[in-house]
């Protein structure tokens, strides 16, 4: 159990169009979503926190109007990179947490690069 | 704030060699700590969590220890095989869950 699902596995877009990722926990309800970055050769930053049906808590330096979490449901959270830039190009990696278990259980990831 | 240093960031070994890789942390006040693999450009794979009571944690050939008044953690590798090689990454966990995590270990294990 505890599988999480990211979707799209990689993907590729023009500068200034936006991009939604997907995150999905497929067995277990996810109380808290996470999603990360990771530039090439450095380790993951944490970007934001996300608790189903309340806004997310982003890190100090990352734009919350640019990038956009949704977490809807106990099962699902989505990043939007808005009007996306090359500088954007990265690997986006999301976790979740089941509630009261401090586990943390990752996406495979999301490769963008932005044209 | 966590800072997180790994030590080494890169090794090298033959197969068969056991080995330890180190993890360092700033702020001890940390809930658990997960040690993750993670294979060129995938996602991260779960490894060994050890809760702040905890010492040590054992899977097979991987031991994790955890001496959280020192800032401390070690993955001991036994036996090493080529399918360890990886990127090693450890996480100290704070009380929101959030993990921080260190630069990685790029492990290479010669046949």
């Amino acid at each position: 159990g505890a599988v999480v699902s990211q979707h799209p596995s990689w993907v590729i877009c023009k500068s200034g169009t936006s991009v939604k990722i997907e995150c999905r926990s497929l067995d277990f309800q996810a109380t808290t979503m996470f999603w990360y970055r990771q530039f090439p050769k450095q380790s993951l930053m944490l970007m934001a926190t996300s608790n189903e049906g309340s806004k997310a808590t982003y890190e100090q330096g990352v734009e919350k109007d640019k990038f956009l979490i949704n977490h809807a449901s106990l099962t699902l959270s989505t990043l939007t990179v808005t009007s996306a830039h090359p500088e954007d190009s990265s690997f986006y990696i999301c976790s979740a947490t089941r509630g009261g278990d401090t586990e943390a259980f990752f996406g495979q990831g999301t490769r963008l690069t932005v044209v | 704030k966590q800072e997180v240093t790994q030590i080494p960031a890169a090794l090298s070994v033959p197969e068969g060699e056991n080995l330890v890789l180190n993890c360092s942390f700033t702020d001890s006040a940390i809930y658990n700590l997960q040690w993750f693999r993670q294979d060129p450009g995938k996602g991260l794979t779960s490894l060994l969590l050890i809760q702040s009571s905890q010492r040590e944690q054992t899977s097979g050939r991987l031991n994790a220890s955890l001496d959280k008044s020192s800032g401390r953690s070690t993955l001991y590798i036994a036996a090493s095989q080529p399918g360890d090689s990886a990127t090693y990454l450890c996480a100290p966990g704070g009380a929101t869950n959030k993990l921080i995590f260190g630069t990685g270990t790029l492990l290479a294990v010669q046949p």
